[in-house]
């Protein structure tokens, strides 16, 4: 199985910070990367596909990058609503997997 | 608009099977293109994806759950249902049913629409 790394665990922010979320595969995974964004108690919600693609609807201060082994999930003004975890997912191979999470609270 | 709708008890005795049935609509489970997975989240935990299943029936299961998962799928009712037999405390948990969209030029799958997400808990 590809094991899927999140860092931070957590972070503390301010509404306006500009956020960044890092998560690293075992192994290349080419571009098969998703984030995902899950509030309390909800589904989690794609936000990202294929590692730089923003889903329809989502709004455009999030951002992706990254290849390979190595992924960032960008927030450039965090919001009141983007207070949340943040999930990273491989699609490069079965069984599909996800980073541990990242919470993002507020400072 | 897409919406999986799950149904199922929350509750399970410890030994017992597991089931969940989801319910799709604004779409065709038979459209191609698709695959129809059930994903699981412990309490306070991370995401483990148990398997899917296509409109045509093949499926593919999380090797650590293969021998007890079952996911099964009904065209003309438009829906898809797991089953996981043998369970223990274990296996408490939100279960999520989701559309796995796969983009064929591409090869990119991505979960784009998901089930509201059944808390079952594995108790006597």
């Amino acid at each position: 199985d590809i094991q899927m790394t999140q860092s931070p665990y957590s972070l503390s922010a301010s509404v306006g910070d500009r956020v960044t979320i890092t998560c690293r595969a075992s192994q290349r995974i080419s571009s098969y990367l998703n984030w995902y964004q899950q509030k309390p108690g909800k589904a989690p919600k794609l936000l990202i596909y294929a590692a730089t693609n923003l889903q329809s609807g989502v709004p455009f201060r999030f951002s992706g990058s990254g290849s390979g082994t190595d992924f960032t999930l960008a927030i450039s003004s965090l919001q009141p609503e983007d207070f949340a975890t943040y999930y990273c997912q491989q699609s490069y191979s079965t069984p599909r997997t996800f980073g541990q999470g990242t919470k993002v609270e507020l400072k | 608009q897409v919406q999986l709708q799950q149904s199922g008890p929350g509750l399970v005795k410890p030994s017992q099977t597991l089931s969940l049935t989801c319910t799709v609509s604004g779409d065709s489970i038979n459209t191609g293109g698709y695959y129809w997975s059930w994903i699981r989240q412990h309490p306070g935990k991370g995401l483990e994806w148990i398997g899917y299943i296509s409109h045509s029936g093949s499926t593919y299961y999380n090797p650590s759950l293969k021998s007890r998962v079952t996911i099964s799928i009904d065209t003309s009712k438009n829906q898809f249902s797991l089953k996981l037999n043998s369970v223990t405390a274990a296996d408490t948990a939100v279960y999520y049913c989701v559309r796995d969209n796969w983009v064929g030029t591409t090869n990119w799958y991505y979960f784009d629409y998901w089930g509201q997400g059944t808390l079952v808990t594995v108790s006597s």
